[in-house]
């Protein structure tokens, strides 16, 4: 079955300490999309890929990069640079508008 | 600047009834609308999703209608079924934005047996 993979479902980091999220996708789908959610605060786009080799920040894109090295892959890594990194993290990939996006099952980040 | 809105953070109602959720979107760019439903601890699922030269899409017990004078749309639910309960966002895009979704920021919907 063709999906979208995040690993792992929960994460805890201590503070200062960098942190990398896994993405993977079967879909054969070009863009890939890295979200974050808060209570309260729905879904901010973090960074976003439409082709391999190329991704633009989004809008709450400081304290985090990303690598589009693979159509398959889209891995977030989360910086000590990142001032509230415990969040739920979500990632996606989209064919086009009209099936909008395919999401993960999320990761749960927690500094400790 | 918040493009899409979702102004109940919560909404309650009874098993059978009609659920009707909300949203608004300020970017008249904005040219195709889809919702989400979303469970605790788990991605959002695509529910039903609607281009701006229609104002009505029926899937099953979804429908969502677009007024696009209003930049208004709204989700309807009949009937609310129990498992219907999770958070609902709406999202929006336009042509120029290579597929890049703006979401609400979600309304948890509670159907009540």
């Amino acid at each position: 079955d063709g999906g979208i993979t995040q690993s792992p479902k929960y994460l805890f980091r201590k503070e200062g300490q960098n942190v990398t999220l896994s993405c993977e996708q079967n879909l054969n789908h070009d863009a890939m999309y890295w979200y974050r959610q808060d209570p309260g605060q729905g879904l901010r786009l973090i960074y976003y890929s439409q082709i391999v080799n190329d991704f633009q920040k989004g809008d709450i894109a400081e304290g985090y990069s990303v690598s589009r090295e693979k159509k398959e892959s889209f891995p977030l890594t989360v910086t000590s640079a990142q001032k509230n990194p415990t969040a739920f993290y979500l990632c996606a990939s989209s064919r086009d508008r009209a099936y909008g996006y395919t999401f993960g099952s999320g990761t749960r980040l927690t500094v400790v | 600047d918040q493009q899409v809105k979702q102004n109940s953070p919560s909404l309650s109602v009874q098993e059978g009834r009609i659920s009707i959720l909300n949203c608004d979107y300020t970017n008249s760019m904005f040219d195709y609308f889809l919702w989400y439903k979303k469970y605790p601890a788990e991605g959002p699922t695509f529910l039903i999703s609607i281009s701006s030269i229609k104002d009505k899409n029926e899937d099953g017990r979804f429908t969502v209608f677009l007024n696009k004078s209003a930049k208004h749309l709204s989700l309807h639910i009949v009937p609310s079924q129990p498992g219907d309960s999770a958070v609902y966002f709406c999202a929006a895009t336009s042509g120029g934005s290579n597929y890049k979704l703006t979401f609400g920021k979600g309304t948890l919907l509670t159907v009540n047996p």
